[in-house]
Formats: structure tokens, C-alpha cells, sequence
């Protein structure tokens, strides 16, 4: 893999659905997993930066895990609210500061 | 977290024109980055902004088409000089706060070329 991959582009789910994406990395030379959550007009918002093969994070209903040595992240969101509909992007860097993003997974959670 | 806003918010602009979008961090950083992200594609750097000496650029991009000035460790501009339909996108200033990886993001500034 050369790029960062997401999937899928586009998700649409009923509230209290629970949900996932998939974002896959080049696993070569690599330091660090960025999840962001991306709102129209606004600033895009840090969810988790991950750097251990196994990582595994949580914030309120969502949560990351790590595979570095095959080269994917998942993102899980447990009971989706329509306030999660976003844009969820996610990054990757090697030594140096550039974030390496895929295009993003769009959800959105009706009522 | 540091806060970060742009201006203008978006813009609209004629063919062969030139657009600066600034950038202010609410408290010093030593790291500024500019990003855009063109419509369907993805988020993908332009430069690092440096303090006091002349701007690290990606592959792809060059000083002549995208001028960054960096004058203090809170504020940056970035120049779309030039412009053609092909710049219509969102640009974003981002930067590196405090003893963490994560990188926060301004608002971004939405273009559209004409």
C-alpha cells in the first residue's frame, strides 16, 4: 500500500446504529495513525493519534485500534448520534511531521 | 489544543488573480503547516511554514505559485498567486502544540477560482 485508504467513502446509518470504518497505511517507515472528525465550516478535530502496534483508544462512544505490522486502523462508533455525522478522516506519518491523509469516510446518522 | 482561525472564511476569485489567507495560532508555535484539500481528493501538504527563514515545500509545490511569510510564531500567511480553476479548494493551516504529535487544524478557507 503507497497511500492511505479508506473505507468506505460514504456511510449512512440510523441513530443508535453502532458502525466502522477502515482506514489502511503504508506500514513501512512508519510513526504515527491520526484520526480526525470533520465538520462543515469548521475546524477539522483531533480524535486520536496512535504510534504501538495494538493501541487501542476511546472517547465517550468512540474508539481506535492499531495493526502497524499489517497496516490498518479501524474507528468504531458505538450507539451513532446525528451529531456524529461528519467527515472521518485518517493520517499517517513517518518520522518527519507531514500527515499522509485518505480521502475520509463520510457518515451520516439519521433519526 | 491551540486555537486557530483564518481569514477570509472563503472567497471567491477571478482567473489570474491572487489570494492571501492568514493565519493566527492564539499561542506560539514552532511548527505551522499548510495544507489543501481539492475537491474529491484528500487533505495533502504544501508547505511547512518556518520562522524567520524561507518555507519548506512539498513536492509538487513551489515558492512562486504558493508564498508563505512567516514573521512571529503565531501568524502566517500563504499566497495563491496566479490562480486558475485548478486552485478551487479548501486550504488549511495547521500546527504542533505543546510536547504531542497531534497536529490542530484552522477552519480552513474555502476557494473558488472562476
Amino acid at each position: 500500500i503507497l497511500n492511505v485508504e479508506q473505507s468506505p467513502q460514504s456511510l449512512h446509518v440510523q441513530e443508535g446504529d453502532s458502525t466502522n470504518f477502515t482506514c489502511s497505511f503504508p506500514s513501512s517507515n512508519f510513526y504515527a495513525l491520526h484520526w480526525y472528525r470533520w465538520e462543515t465550516a469548521k475546524s477539522p478535530e483531533a480524535l486520536f493519534v496512535m504510534t504501538l502496534n495494538g493501541d487501542e483508544k476511546k472517547k465517550g462512544r468512540i474508539s481506535a485500534t492499531l495493526n502497524t505490522k499489517e497496516g490498518y486502523s479501524y474507528l468504531y462508533i458505538k450507539g451513532s448520534q446525528p451529531e456524529d455525522s461528519a467527515t472521518y478522516l485518517c493520517a499517517s506519518s513517518n518520522s518527519g511531521y507531514a500527515l499522509n491523509f485518505g480521502k475520509g469516510t463520510s457518515l451520516l446518522v439519521t433519526p | 489544543s491551540a486555537v486557530i482561525s483564518q481569514k477570509p472564511s472563503r472567497d471567491i476569485c477571478q482567473r489570474g488573480t491572487s489570494l492571501t489567507i492568514q493565519c493566527q495560532v492564539d499561542s506560539q508555535v514552532t511548527m505551522m503547516f499548510w495544507y489543501r484539500q481539492q475537491p474529491g481528493q484528500s487533505l495533502t501538504l504544501i508547505a511547512t511554514a518556518n520562522q524567520g527563514s524561507e518555507a519548506t515545500y512539498e513536492s509538487g509545490f513551489v515558492i512562486d505559485k504558493f508564498p508563505i511569510s512567516r514573521p512571529n510564531l503565531t501568524f502566517s500567511t500563504l499566497t495563491v498567486s496566479n490562480m486558475s480553476p485548478e486552485d478551487s479548494s479548501i486550504y488549511l493551516c495547521s500546527v504542533i502544540s505543546g510536547q504531542t504529535d497531534t497536529q490542530y487544524f484552522g477552519p480552513g478557507t474555502r476557494l473558488t477560482v472562476l
